[in-house]
């Protein structure tokens, strides 16, 4: 069965400082993996893709990387905001049959 | 970046009503458009699959006249929550592609409280 596992489950920060989030996954044949923030009531939104030659990927503050062999990936935010207060979820596709598996996400909290 | 659009965010219904969400795609045309289901603090659980002029595919264990699906447009699917009970409220977020290689996008969720 294809599962996604994330951790920490919840964590919570500094303003200011960086933290990294862990995804590992078992999906097989891997398609691709994607980053995603949800703020509280709202749909997720994409940070970044990446497939399986790309080892890192940036967007702004969010970098994620990707390791294919040890199915394992990680989202590091730099410089946290407090606007980055939100659930990240790791959402791994599979090649088969073109269906996501799903983590349960990963809850920031950005204090001041 | 591509828009979809899920209405109403928020309702409040009485045990025993119907509620309709819909999912609109604002600036593509979406073969396919998917409906999850997501509890506190956990992941989307997904519902159903569907495309356009096609009946929806359900999950497992997701009761397909409890939770009717329609697809009628390639901007528009809408959810139907039959006869809502307590333990149907949940967040239900919908999700439309334009093929299975495209990117996916995220309705805002509709936050359904069953009284």
């Amino acid at each position: 069965k294809n599962q996604v596992e994330q951790s920490p489950q919840s964590l919570i920060i500094l303003e200011g400082k960086n933290c990294t989030l862990q995804c590992n996954y078992t999906v097989s044949p891997f398609s691709n993996l994607r980053w995603y923030k949800q703020d509280t009531g709202r749909g997720p939104v994409s940070l970044t893709i990446m497939t399986f030659s790309e080892n890192t990927k940036s967007n702004g503050r969010y970098t994620a990387t990707l390791d294919a062999d040890t199915k394992q990936s990680s989202l590091h935010i730099t410089a946290s905001q407090l606007s980055d207060s939100a659930s990240y979820i790791c959402v791994v596709k599979s090649r088969d049959d073109y269906k996501l598996s799903f983590g349960a996400g990963t809850t920031v909290t950005v204090r001041a | 970046g591509a828009v979809v659009s899920q209405h109403p965010s928020r309702v409040i219904c009485k045990s025993g009503t119907s509620v309709k969400i819909e999912c609109r795609s604002l600036d593509f045309q979406a073969t396919t458009m998917f409906w999850y289901r997501q509890f506190p603090k956990k992941s989307l659980m997904l519902m159903a699959t569907s495309n356009e002029g096609s009946k929806a595919t359900y999950e497992q264990g997701v009761e397909k006249d409890k939770f009717l699906i329609n697809h009628a447009s390639l901007t528009l699917s809408t959810l139907t929550v039959t006869s809502a009970h307590p333990e149907d409220s949940s967040f239900y977020i919908c999700s439309a592609r334009r093929s299975t290689a495209e990117k996916l996008f995220f309705g805002s969720g509709t936050q359904l409280s069953v009284l």
